[in-house]
């Protein structure tokens, strides 16, 4: 069975420095899709980043992109240039295809001025 | 409307009740997904629709949680006889769009006294 793991439960930042969110992987597929979702305290998921195993480049979206090692089964996510508004719980997520998503544990993610 | 909607957003029940939650896809997505988040947690699947086909319910906690969609739009996930370790946030998700995405509508929290 598919797993994923996010081994750090809170991180913090400083405005407008960089942070690591960390997440592994287990599966035994080859295709799949990675995504990190963001979670606010108002519930709502938003999906932040996706990444499609076959492709070997990181997936970038403006301040945020990811580091896939696909062998080691990593995908970290790095926050440049933190906000404010970055505050929140970040999931780490697999799918396969158009399957259900499986998800981490989270990482709360504070941000200081 | 423009997001996936879900009511009510709130609901306590007490031990023993039965409850309906109700979710709202976007238009003319097929496919639908209903997630179980308990409290410092992330998601966990429950069940999955294409059109009105429940084509998987493996993560139904109990034969007392029952999803339908009988039109093969709006969604409803009933619990009966409530119990205390069905408090939680009920998620739900369509999925479609040009890079094919699973969009969480706000969710339900429902709290078992």
């Amino acid at each position: 069975a598919q797993t994923v793991t996010q081994s750090q439960p809170e991180m913090s930042v400083q405005e407008a420095e960089t942070v690591t969110l960390s997440c592994t992987y287990d599966t035994s597929e080859s295709d799949y899709y990675l995504f990190w979702y963001k979670q606010p305290p108002s519930r709502q998921m938003i999906l932040v980043i996706r990444q499609e195993a076959y492709k070997q480049q990181n997936a970038t979206e403006n301040r945020f992109s990811v580091n896939f090692q696909k062998a080691a089964k990593s995908f970290s996510l790095k926050i440049s240039d933190s906000q404010l508004g970055d505050a929140a719980m970040y999931f780490c997520a697999y799918r396969r295809n158009t399957d259900k998503l499986i998800f981490g544990t989270g990482t709360r993610l504070q941000v200081f001025p | 409307g423009a997001g996936v909607s879900q009511s009510p957003r709130y609901k306590v029940a007490k031990r023993g009740q039965d409850v309906a939650l109700r979710c709202d896809p976007i238009s003319g997505h097929v496919s639908l997904f209903w997630y179980q988040q308990a409290l410092g947690q992330g998601p966990e699947f429950l069940t999955y629709f294409q059109n009105e086909a429940q084509l998987d319910k493996s993560g139904l906690p109990s034969d007392r949680f029952f999803a339908e969609r009988p039109e093969g739009s709006v969604s409803t996930l009933k619990i009966q006889r409530t119990q205390q370790e069905d408090s939680a946030v009920y998620l739900c998700a369509s999925l479609g769009g040009p890079s094919y995405e699973q969009y969480f509508g706000p969710g339900t929290r429902l709290t078992v006294t």
